[in-house]
C-alpha cells in the first residue's frame, strides 16, 4: 500500500490566492523529505528539501518566497504556493526515503490548477 | 543541465517481447541509479536500482544493468505485459545523497 500521502491530490484556485499541499509519510518518519514538479512532457524537477527542525533547501531558481516549505513534525512536509499565478500551474510531487538505499517513495501528487 | 536524459520519448512493443529502456548520464560522481515507473496523474513507483559496484541487478522480469564507462544504464522487461505500459523514468543520486536527478522519461506501450 502506500507509504506516502499527499492532500489534496487535485486543487483550483485563482491568481493571487496561495494554496498548501500536505505531505505525509504513513507508517515510517522522515526527517527528510523532498518536492518537486512536473510540466507536461518533462522530468520531475526537484524544487526543495524539506528538513524535519530546520529550513528547507531549496534548488537554484526556486523563489523559497513563493514556495514555502515547512517540516512541522516527522510524518508532515508542507509546501505553500504563495500568490499563486497561472504559470504555477503543475503536478506537484513529495517524496520521502524509506530503507537502506535510496529508494524515495512518491505521493501521488497534487495537480494544481491556477485560473 | 539535464544531468540524466532519455534520449527516446517513447517505445512500442509487442506483448511478451523484451522492452529495453535506456538512459544516459553525465554525472561521473553519480553512484546509485533507479528506475521508477510512473502512470498519470500519480507519484512514480520505485521499480528497481543498482549500485554503481554493480553492473546488473535482476528483479523478476525486471533487470537494469550499468555500465560505468559508457555511463549508460538500461532497463530489460521480459515478457512484457500491457500492464507494463506506463512512463518510465531513470534517476541517479552521488554520494548517498538523497535528492534524485531524474531523466526525462520513456513512455513505453505494450500491445497485446
Amino acid at each position: 500500500g502506500a507509504v506516502v500521502s499527499q492532500h489534496p491530490s487535485w486543487v483550483i484556485c485563482k491568481s493571487g490566492t496561495s494554496v498548501k499541499i500536505e505531505c505525509r509519510s504513513l507508517d515510517f518518519q522522515a526527517t527528510t523529505m523532498f518536492w518537486y514538479r512536473q510540466f507536461p512532457k518533462q522530468s520531475l524537477m526537484l524544487m526543495a528539501t524539506s528538513n524535519e527542525g530546520s529550513k528547507a533547501t531549496y534548488e537554484q531558481g526556486v523563489e523559497k518566497d513563493k514556495f514555502l516549505i515547512n517540516h512541522a513534525s516527522l510524518t508532515l512536509s508542507t509546501l505553500t504556493v504563495t500568490s499563486a499565478h497561472p504559470e504555477d500551474s503543475s503536478f506537484y510531487i513529495c517524496s520521502a526515503p524509506r530503507g537502506p538505499g535510496n529508494e524515495q517513495y512518491f505521493g501521488p501528487g497534487t495537480r494544481l490548477t491556477v485560473t | 543541465d539535464q544531468q540524466v536524459k532519455q534520449n527516446s520519448p517513447s517505445l512500442s512493443v509487442q506483448e511478451g517481447r523484451i522492452s529495453i529502456l535506456n538512459c544516459d548520464y553525465t554525472n561521473s560522481m553519480f553512484d546509485y541509479f533507479l528506475w521508477y515507473k510512473k502512470y498519470p496523474a500519480e507519484g512514480p513507483t520505485f521499480l528497481i536500482s543498482i549500485s554503481s559496484i554493480k553492473d546488473k541487478n535482476e528483479d523478476g522480469r525486471f533487470t537494469v544493468f550499468l555500465n560505468k564507462s559508457a555511463k549508460h544504464l538500461s532497463l530489460h522487461i521480459v515478457p512484457s505485459q500491457p500492464g507494463d505500459s506506463a512512463v518510465y523514468f531513470c534517476a541517479a543520486s552521488e554520494g548517498g545523497a538523497n535528492n534524485l536527478f531524474f531523466g526525462t522519461g520513456t513512455r513505453l506501450t505494450v500491445i497485446p
